[in-house]
Parts: C-alpha cells; structure tokens; sequence
C-alpha cells in the first residue's frame, strides 16, 4: 500500500523562486528519503532523513521532519530550469522496503 | 560506467507474448528491486532480492517470475502479456535491504498491444 502522499501535485514557479512541498505518511518510519525524477528518466537520491533528525541540507534543498505530524517537506531555494522534475518522498517503515508516493509535479519557468 | 544498466529501453510487443527484461548494478551493491511505475507516475515495489535470495514478493501476477543468477543481475519475464503491464519497468539497487538509499535504473517501457 502507499505510505506518502506528496502535496501538491504539481507546482509552477519562476526561476529564481523557491519551491516547497510536502509529504504525509501513515505509519512510524526510521527514515524518509526524497528522490527526483526527471522526464523519461530513473529516479535519482537527493537526500535522506532519520526520524531522530528534524532538519537536513544539501546545496539548494533543505528537508524537515516532524514525526508527531508525521510529515516532512522539501525545500528547493533559487530554483532553476534544471529543478523541473517530479519528486517523491519514500518511506522506510521497518518492512524491508521503501513506499513511495505519487509525486509533486515541479515546472520552473524562465 | 552506468551504475545501474537495464535492457532493453523500450519494448512494444503483443498481447500474450512473453518477455524478458534485464538489469545490471556495478555498485557492488547485496540487494536489488524491481518496480512499476504507471501512467499516474506511481511507484510500486514488485520484488525484492538480497544476495540472490528472493526478500520482498508482493502481490503480483504469477506471470511475473524474477531471477537472479547472481548478486549484480536481476531479471524479471513476464508471460503472457496483458494490455495492463503497459508501464515503465525501473530495476533498483541498494548497499543492503531494510530502507537504505537506492539507485534506480533509467527504466523500460514496456507497450502491450
């Protein structure tokens, strides 16, 4: 069954914006990744949260965790044409697997 | 030096048919996956092998039949093809199983007719 749902679906904003959207999951986790995916393409790791973190960087993005909501959300600051993609969070939820959602549509416009 | 490799990239073929798709890590990596992703951009975890031995096997078809002659390749075949398998087919891999990060494959896309 799925675990994260991402929100919002989809997402469009100016270069140079900063783009934020958020994943909700069901379940206790030990961690909660990100991944982006770009058109026609596999989906590449960006970044990985433990669920004793609350906040994590790298480069552009920042990602927070709050388990008590059980939510997280990805920050991408400066955004640019390359950003276009879709992104999903996964979880690990102590079944030997991660549970993706469906994805947040991010276009960036020039 | 791709990490993850899988063949073929597109594969159109009729109903009833069986195929075969390939996957390859060069990551040293003990376990790897196979997921479906549909039209709606889902991700779905089909299987899952650690050193060769079959960890995670959801609820698919029994048409699906995974193999993994050894720890870097992980095959999957599909008889019998169904207008529904229509979808893009990613391989995965990752240092152990249990949640960790894993590097993904660039996908087939499989077209039944």
């Amino acid at each position: 069954s799925q675990q994260g749902e991402e929100d919002p679906q989809a997402l469009s904003i100016q270069e140079g914006e900063n783009a934020t959207m958020n994943c909700s999951y069901k379940t206790s986790i030990n961690n909660l990744q990100w991944y982006r995916q770009n058109s026609g393409r596999g989906l590449v790791h960006l970044i990985l949260i433990r669920s004793n973190e609350r906040e994590k960087h790298s480069g552009r993005l920042r990602v927070t965790l709050d388990t008590s909501k059980k939510s997280s959300s990805l920050l991408i600051t400066a955004s640019r044409a390359a950003d276009t993609a879709s992104y999903f969070c996964a979880t690990d939820a102590d079944d030997y697997k991660l549970s993706f959602g469906a994805g947040t549509t991010v276009t960036v416009r020039a | 030096d791709t990490a993850v490799s899988q063949t073929p990239k597109y594969l159109v073929t009729q109903m009833g048919n069986d195929k075969s798709i390939k996957c390859e890590q060069n990551l040293g990596h003990d376990t790897m996956y196979w997921y479906k992703q549909d039209s709606k951009k889902f991700l779905k975890i089909m299987f899952s092998y650690n050193n060769k031995e079959l960890i995670i096997n959801e609820t698919v078809p029994n048409r699906f039949s995974p193999k993994s002659p050894d720890k870097a390749h992980l095959n999957l075949h599909i008889n019998s093809l169904e207008l529904g398998d229509s979808a893009v087919y990613f391989c995965a891999s990752s240092q152990d199983y249990g949640g960790e990060t894993q590097y993904f494959g660039p996908g087939t896309r499989l077209l039944v007719l």
